[in-house]
């Protein structure tokens, strides 16, 4: 089955330390997305991907580094300059057209020790 | 800029009751409209959309909704409530382009015994 593979699941960074945090897709989609997640404040978006090699600024890109080497794969670094990077992370990805919807991984879950 | 507004961060209904979650829309053109639901530890999953054909649009579980341009309502309603569907729906709008989908903050839906 088609589908977005999120990983690890639950991440623990300690303070001054980069992590990257894994997303694969076989949808075969040319867009994907980065979006945290905090209570009460519903999605807001990182980073997104049109196309290989391009990526673009969210809301909240501040902090946060992508790349895009493959269709496949749009992996997210939170880096240390992100001062309060503790929320649900969720990857998507959609086909380009605004009628369709976003598919969604289920999520990596960062904590700071 | 579109924006959704989901009136109610929490309801709570009994089993078999009726199921209500309001959307209201924001947009100066026609927009395109989905509901997701998210369950704990998980990431969003489509329940249905709105592209512009049928404004009364029938999804999984149960689920419909209704596309009501003079209200810019896009209200979620499920007639008898099921145990299961205890989670937290979000609604979401898009205009021209799946990079710009804005969320709403999302309603947590308890179902009562």
């Amino acid at each position: 089955d088609g589908g977005i593979t999120q990983s690890p699941k639950y991440l623990f960074r300690k303070e001054g330390q980069n992590v990257t945090l894994s997303c694969e897709q076989n949808l075969n989609h040319d867009a994907m997305y980065w979006y945290r997640q905090d209570p009460g404040q519903g999605l807001r978006l990182i980073y997104y991907s049109q196309i290989v090699n391009d990526f673009q600024k969210g809301d909240i890109a501040e902090g946060y580094s992508v790349s895009r080497e493959k269709k496949e794969s749009f992996p997210l670094t939170v880096t240390s300059a992100q001062k309060n990077p503790t929320a649900f992370y969720l990857c998507a990805s959609s086909m380009e057209e605004s009628n369709q919807p976003q598919h969604f991984g289920d999520g990596t879950r960062l904590s700071i020790l | 800029a579109q924006s959704v507004t989901q009136l109610g961060s929490h309801v709570s209904v009994s089993e078999g009751a009726l199921v209500l979650l309001r959307c209201n829309y924001s947009s100066s053109v026609p927009p395109y409209l989905f509901w997701y639901v998210q369950y704990p530890n998980q990431g969003l999953q489509l329940l249905l959309k709105y592209t512009s054909a049928a404004t009364l649009v029938k999804g999984i579980n149960g689920f419909e909704a209704e596309f009501k341009k003079s209200e810019t309502s896009f209200h979620l309603t499920k007639p008898s409530a099921h145990m299961s569907d205890a989670a937290e729906y979000f609604c979401a709008v898009t205009l021209y382009n799946n990079n710009d989908m804005r969320f709403g903050a999302g309603t947590r839906l308890t179902v009562k015994p």
